[in-house]
């Protein structure tokens, strides 16, 4: 069955950056745009951008412009999202999610598929 | 940016209630409504899609409805595997994406 699988959790200090993987199986890479979605501990969920696993191009939330990069490989079927610039702020939960429509239409941004999680702990 | 407030924040209800939450857009989202519930530790789940369709798997005690700024998501009958935070979500406009703060459904 289709999934998302994510890289474990990360420490960082303030300034620096994280990059998180998403790898997928089960479905056509390719076929279907994955978004990043963050949780901050006990705060609800914030879309950070998409990708279109297909050509590369992305979406970024605006807040996130400058610091967010969204790339993908598609001989490995993995995403990633780079986040630069570090702040105490951005200790969160990642996610990654499956879109639920294919590429060859418009993005339809509908989460299907989750990933588990991938925890980013920025402290000093 | 399209905002998304649910109602209630929190609500404690029984095993066998009917529960219903409240998701309003602040502008019209037509049909494009999503709800989702999360467990503790969990990723978020897919419940109902374009207001009222219900996901593959998810049981038909869960319905949706509503459209342009005003819509619910109801329980018809809690079950103990029930009780999670739900989360509504506008997929009209992007970007961005926008979610409501979430309702917290706790055993009473």
């Amino acid at each position: 069955q289709a999934q998302l699988v994510q890289s474990g959790a990360e420490m960082r200090k303030p300034g620096a950056s994280v990059k998180v993987s998403c790898k997928a199986s089960g479905y056509v890479f390719t076929s279907y745009y994955l978004h990043w979605v963050r949780q901050a501990p006990g705060q609800g969920l914030e879309w950070m951008g998409v990708i279109d696993p297909s050509g590369g191009s992305t979406s970024y939330a605006q807040g996130f412009k400058g610091r967010v990069t969204m790339t993908r490989d598609t001989s490995t079927n993995i995403a990633y999202i780079h986040l630069s610039s570090l702040r105490s702020e951005d200790t969160a939960t990642y996610y990654c999610a499956r879109d639920q429509q294919t590429v060859v239409r418009r993005v339809k941004n509908v989460f299907d598929i989750w990933g588990q999680g991938t925890v980013v702990n920025v402290s000093s | 940016d399209i905002q998304m407030t649910q109602s209630p924040s929190s609500l404690s209800a029984s095993v066998t209630d009917r529960v219903t939450i409240t998701c309003r857009a602040s502008e019209s989202i037509n049909n494009y409504l999503n709800w989702y519930q999360q467990k503790p530790g969990k990723a978020p789940q897919l419940l109902i899609y374009d207001a009222s369709t219900l996901q593959s798997g998810v049981p038909s005690r869960f319905s949706g409805s509503g459209s342009g700024t005003h819509f619910t998501l109801t329980i018809s009958s809690l079950q103990p595997e029930d009780f999670a935070t739900y989360y509504c979500q506008q997929s009209h406009s992007s970007p961005p994406i926008t979610f409501g703060r979430g309702t917290r459904l706790d055993i009473k």
